[in-house]
């Protein structure tokens, strides 16, 4: 089976940087995925990491170590609009994604 | 121009009905998907199909039966709905890849 461990909040203010943390037990793991997901709307994909190191993507920023089964998703440079949840997703067989449970992020002004 | 639509998006029924939910997808993948997230914003995924065959058939009541015509399409049928139904159910597909597409969501209320 797979599990994924994930804060469930992190506040940060407009601005700054946020560190989301996500580690995973797996018995088939391919790669590890981050969405987003607003209050109401659907699960939107951020970036996907399939070999150690950091992916970039604009403000967004993904990491995997498959030898510590840790990922983290970091966001720079906060705005308000970046408010929502964000949730790991281990890539397994079959393109299965196995998600965690969310983490709420809160950006104050 | 919308990528992954599911009707309807809001459904709201009485115990012991049966109902469908119908989802396609115009972005010409292969694989489709139905997540089921609960109140606690926990996704779970229900059923994969790549081209109408069925690829993933997580632990989930034979209530629910998922029927895919052609690729662009994955319906989910739910019989004798249980108040343990209530949830927000999500199509998605994909690629040949690891980038799922959601649809906008069905909100089901089972009274």
């Amino acid at each position: 089976g797979q599990s994924l461990e994930q804060p469930s909040e992190v506040t940060a203010v407009e601005g700054a940087i946020v560190q989301i943390n996500c580690t995973y037990q797996t018995s088939g793991f391919y790669g590890l995925s981050w969405y987003q997901q607003h209050d109401g709307g659907a699960p939107t994909f951020l970036s996907y990491n399939a070999l150690d190191g950091l992916e970039e993507t604009g403000r967004f920023s993904s990491f995997l170590s498959r030898s510590d089964s840790y990922g983290y998703l970091l966001l720079q440079e906060l705005q308000m609009k970046d408010s929502a949840s964000y949730f790991c997703a281990a890539d397994g067989y079959g393109n299965k994604l196995v998600f965690g449970a969310g983490t709420i992020l809160r950006v104050k002004s | 121009d919308t990528a992954v639509s599911q009707t309807p998006k809001y459904l709201v029924t009485q115990m012991g009905n049966d109902k469908s939910i119908k989802c396609e997808q115009n972005l010409g993948h292969d694989t489709m998907y139905w997540y089921k997230q609960d109140s606690k914003k926990f996704l779970k995924i229900m059923f994969s199909y790549n081209n109408k065959e069925l690829i993933i058939n997580e632990t989930v009541p034979n209530r629910f039966s998922p029927k895919s015509p052609d690729k662009a399409h994955l319906n989910l049928h739910i019989n004798s709905l249980e108040l343990g139904d209530s949830a927000v159910y999500f199509c998605a597909s994909s690629p040949q890849g690891n980038e799922q597409f959601f649809g906008p969501g069905t909100r089901l209320t089972v009274l």
